[in-house]
């Protein structure tokens, strides 16, 4: 039974669009979200995080949205761009326990 | 930020050797370190969870002999991969979680078991 689910398992954007990913939680315990980046034959890297008190979360070129109440998170990134070419994964955590979805592959087309 | 290093990066042994992963917080102390299992195609798979000082949480199916952790600083922490035999053979991944409950992770290291 998946906790953490990223339905899309690829999605691919134009260069300088906007990219959206999305990812949907099942247990309402979980009280903050985080995506990670991940190139091949590397750990992920932590990119971008959310508490559950908030709706909103910015850092450059990346936005988290956080809708507690469809248990459904997203990211944003724009302008696209080529680096951004990766596997994102969507975190749901509480104090002992993280949970991972299965991963995004995104592209970026030039 | 905040920096998780992993030792070693890959490794190489025969079947029915123990391996030993490091995962150190370089920067930070983290009372709570997590080590994950990549398989293909599939997302990080939670093995267990350290606790510094006190022994390890381990998920359901890992089967705690075999993959021995050890946390025995706020900065270090260690799964040895005991009587290791070719289908352990994986990516594994530490992580620490610093004071704001971030999680950071490690580079992972690859074993290869022959």
């Amino acid at each position: 039974d998946q906790q953490v689910k990223q339905n899309s398992p690829s999605l691919s954007v134009q260069e300088g669009r906007i990219s959206i990913l999305n990812c949907d939680y099942t247990n309402s315990m979980f009280d903050y979200f985080l995506w990670y980046k991940k190139y091949p034959a590397e750990g992920p890297t932590f990119l971008i995080s959310i508490s559950s008190i908030k709706d909103k979360n910015e850092d450059g070129r990346f936005t988290v949205f956080l809708n507690k109440s469809a248990k459904h998170l997203s990211l944003h990134i724009v302008p696209s761009q080529p680096g951004d070419s990766a596997v994102y994964f969507c975190a749901a955590s509480n104090p002992v326990k993280i949970i991972f979805g299965k991963g995004t592959r995104l592209h970026i087309l030039p | 930020g905040a920096v998780v290093s992993q030792h070693p990066s890959w490794v190489i042994c025969k079947s029915g050797t123990s391996v030993k992963i490091e995962c150190r917080s370089l920067d930070f102390q983290a009372t709570t370190m997590f080590w994950y299992r990549q398989f293909p195609k599939q997302s990080l798979m939670l093995m267990a969870t350290s606790n510094e000082g006190s022994k390890a949480t381990y998920e359901q199916g890992v089967e705690k002999d075999k993959f021995l952790i050890n946390h025995a600083s706020l900065t270090l922490s260690t799964l040895t991969v005991t009587s290791a035999h070719p289908e352990d053979s994986s990516f594994y991944i530490c992580s620490a979680r610093d004071e704001t409950d971030t999680q950071y992770f490690g580079p992972g290291t690859r074993l290869t078991v022959l």
